[in-house]
């Protein structure tokens, strides 16, 4: 059973658009989730990370919101570069000192220049 | 650059033969992980370790094996290669504990033939 969700397989979006990728989990117990970006025939790199306690992070042309009574959070990348063209993994920390990650099946991203 | 190699690159092997994937860090880290990316189910952990000689399964341990004598070196073992197992491999690293980043390798493509 998934407990991380992207429902999305793939998005398209306009260069200079909005990008909005989502994510829905199931466990309320998850308190800490991350966004990878990944290039073909490369490793995920880590983009922004939101904790619980805050509904909000933003990094640059990112930001990621948390609304933890949906269980859902969601990556805005404003404005989309075709450079910004890749997959994006959410991923939810499972808890305990360990860091075990739980991902998400990946949305791939195509900026249209 | 997170300081994470991984070896080999790239293989491909024959059904029923044993296949070591090497994952070397230079960071010190405490935390290193193996995952797999299949299409579909995203990277899924397959083990982790906590330390020198300290390891424990993952979500999908079954036919894989482990083993980290080396602070700097985290070992992938098939101990007989199924078609299953085509996968990409990625190695992680992490400071671990509460809040932490995964840093990931650039990954191994296995073919079972």
């Amino acid at each position: 059973d998934q407990q991380v969700k992207q429902n999305s397989p793939s998005l398209s979006v306009q260069e200079g658009r909005i990008s909005i990728l989502n994510c829905d989990y199931t466990n309320s117990m998850f308190d800490y989730f991350l966004w990878y970006k990944k290039y073909p025939a490369e490793g995920p790199t880590f983009l922004i990370s939101i904790s619980s306690i805050k509904d909000k992070n933003e990094d640059g042309r990112f930001t990621v919101f948390l609304n933890k009574s949906a269980k859902h959070l969601s990556l805005h990348i404003v404005p989309s570069q075709p450079g910004d063209s890749a997959v994006y993994f959410c991923a939810a920390d499972a808890g305990g000192a360990t860091n075990k990650l739980i991902f998400g099946t990946g949305t791939l991203l195509a900026v249209q220049p | 650059d997170a300081g994470i190699t991984q070896s080999p690159r790239h293989k491909v092997t024959e059904t029923g033969t044993p296949v070591t994937l090497r994952c070397h860090q230079t960071e010190n880290h405490r935390y290193m992980y193996w995952y797999r990316q299949d299409p579909g189910h995203g990277l899924r952990l397959i083990h982790y370790s906590y330390g020198v000689k300290d390891t424990d399964k993952g979500e999908v341990s079954d036919g894989y094996s482990v083993s980290r004598s080396k602070t700097e070196d985290f070992l992938l073992t098939l101990e007989s290669a199924t078609s299953s197992q085509t996968s990409v491999y990625f190695c992680a690293i992490s400071v671990g504990g509460r809040l932490d980043t995964q840093y990931f390798g650039p990954g191994t493509r296995l073919t079972v033939l």
